[in-house]
């Protein structure tokens, strides 16, 4: 069975850094790029970003480049997303996805299955 | 950007069919991809490809894209179909776009 299972929820305080992870298991984790989405409390989904584990290929959405790093360790079948310094507008639920398949430069461009997510609450 | 709209609700008996828009400039012309997203779960893929349904999805949903929308119809709706779903299509410039999700209620 593909699985993706995401780290358990955070508190944070501003200014602080934070790292969750997600862990890819029943396939091969090298040869699916994962992405990473965000859900604001009763707002929709927000495409971050997606990392490629094989080579740590990574594209973010230009909303969110410069505010968060993505990264994988293929060793551990383990991607990433990372804050430096955390804002109370980071609060939020945040899932891992994985791709659908790539072939011949052809990519089938949907997310499954997901991650149980992992929410991030950051307050003073 | 590119940017992909739905409408917020839409509201079905029990049996009958509901019908979920997602629309964009030439959204006919790109791969479009539905998930349902039930409350405190995580998105799960309905409809891919435009038409294709995973492995596990019922058969009373279907999808379609032509032109600059969109569809979802989930023919004979459940109870158990009440959820937020959301459209997903791939655009060169601005990479992999949500809708910006629909509620279906069913009454």
């Amino acid at each position: 069975e593909v699985q993706l299972v995401q780290s358990g929820a955070e508190v944070k305080k501003p200014g602080e850094s934070l790292k969750i992870s997600c862990k890819g298991s029943g396939y091969s984790f090298t040869s699916y790029w994962i992405g990473w989405v965000r859900q604001m409390p009763g707002k929709g989904l927000e495409w971050m970003g997606i990392i490629y584990p094989d080579d740590s290929d990574t594209r973010y959405s230009p909303s969110f480049q410069g505010h968060v790093t993505i990264s994988a360790d293929k060793s551990i079948t383990t991607a990433y997303l990372q804050w430096s310094s955390l804002k109370a507008s980071d609060t939020a639920m945040y899932y891992c996805a994985r791709h659908g398949s790539c072939s011949g430069g052809s990519c089938h461009n949907w997310f499954d299955p997901w991650g149980q997510g992992t929410l991030v609450t950051v307050s003073s | 950007s590119y940017e992909l709209t739905q409408p917020p609700s839409v509201s079905v008996s029990p049996g009958q069919t509901a019908s979920i828009t997602c629309s964009a400039d030439k959204l006919g012309d790109k791969y479009a991809c539905w998930y349902q997203q039930k409350p405190g779960q995580s998105p799960v893929l309905v409809i891919y490809d435009d038409t294709k349904r995973p492995s596990g999805i019922p058969e009373r949903f279907s999808g379609s894209n032509s032109g600059n929308t969109a569809t979802l119809t989930i023919s004979g709706t459940q109870a158990m179909d009440e959820a937020d779903y959301y459209c997903q299509a791939w655009d060169s410039s601005t990479l992999y776009v949500f809708g910006t999700g629909t509620k279906v209620t069913v009454l």
